[in-house]
């Protein structure tokens, strides 16, 4: 079955270290997406990727980068880590349709984050 | 500030009776809708859209309303039974681009048996 993946599930670092999570989808899908969640404030949309080669910034980009290099992965790196990036990471990824509206999309677990 | 509000933390419903979760948005351009559900230590999943050119759409025991004028959506959920048990996220987005997807910040509901 397609499915998608994180890893770590959990992580522990430092200030200042830099951290990687890994994305890995199988669905074959050109949209990926990287979340956070925080107590109080949903999901919300850090960087974005339609396809290899495109990535785009959301709504809380300070601090993250992302890069797209093949269909299946999205890797979120956090330069510098900082307390304030403690967080839930969710990727998701949904399937091109003309028109770019699908509304759906698949979701991996989680990477819990926990800056020190 | 807040585009899409659930203003409800949290709600219990007995088991077999209607679960009744509401949403609230400012943005007048959103015109598609969605709801996920979220179990804990798991990826959220969608569950229903709507577009807003309906004012009604229904999957099985999920039905999910839309009031325009009111900005309003909530979704309906009957027979409520244990495996309802969850965080709903309501969201919203622009064009329905999946990059202008915004969530709220759930609600979390309790079936009582």
């Amino acid at each position: 079955d397609a499915e998608i993946t994180q890893s770590p599930r959990h992580k522990i670092t430092e200030t200042g270290r830099q951290v990687t999570l890994a994305c890995h989808q199988t669905w074959n899908h050109n949209n990926m997406f990287w979340y956070r969640q925080d107590l109080g404030h949903g999901l919300r949309l850090i960087h974005y990727s339609y396809g290899v080669h495109d990535t785009n910034k959301g709504e809380v980009s300070d601090g993250y980068s992302v890069s797209r290099s093949n269909t299946e992965d999205l890797p979120l790196t956090l330069e510098s880590a900082a307390s304030s990036q403690t967080s839930v990471y969710f990727c998701a990824s949904s399937p091109y349709l003309e028109g770019g509206i699908t509304g759906e999309l698949f979701f991996g677990e989680g990477s819990r984050l926990t800056v020190l | 500030d807040q585009q899409v509000k659930q203003n409800s933390p949290s709600l219990s419903v007995q088991e077999g009776r209607i679960s009744i979760l509401n949403c609230d948005y400012t943005n007048s351009m959103f015109d598609y809708f969605l709801w996920y559900k979220k179990y804990p230590a798991e990826g959220p999943t969608f569950l229903i859209s709507i577009s807003s050119i309906k004012d009604k759409n229904e999957d099985g025991r999920f039905t999910v309303f839309l009031n325009k004028s009111a900005k309003h959506l909530s979704l309906h959920i009957v027979p409520s039974q244990p495996g309802d048990s969850a965080v709903y996220f309501c969201a919203a987005s622009v064009e329905g681009r999946d990059d202008k997807i915004i969530f709220g910040k759930g609600t979390r509901l309790h079936i009582l048996p």
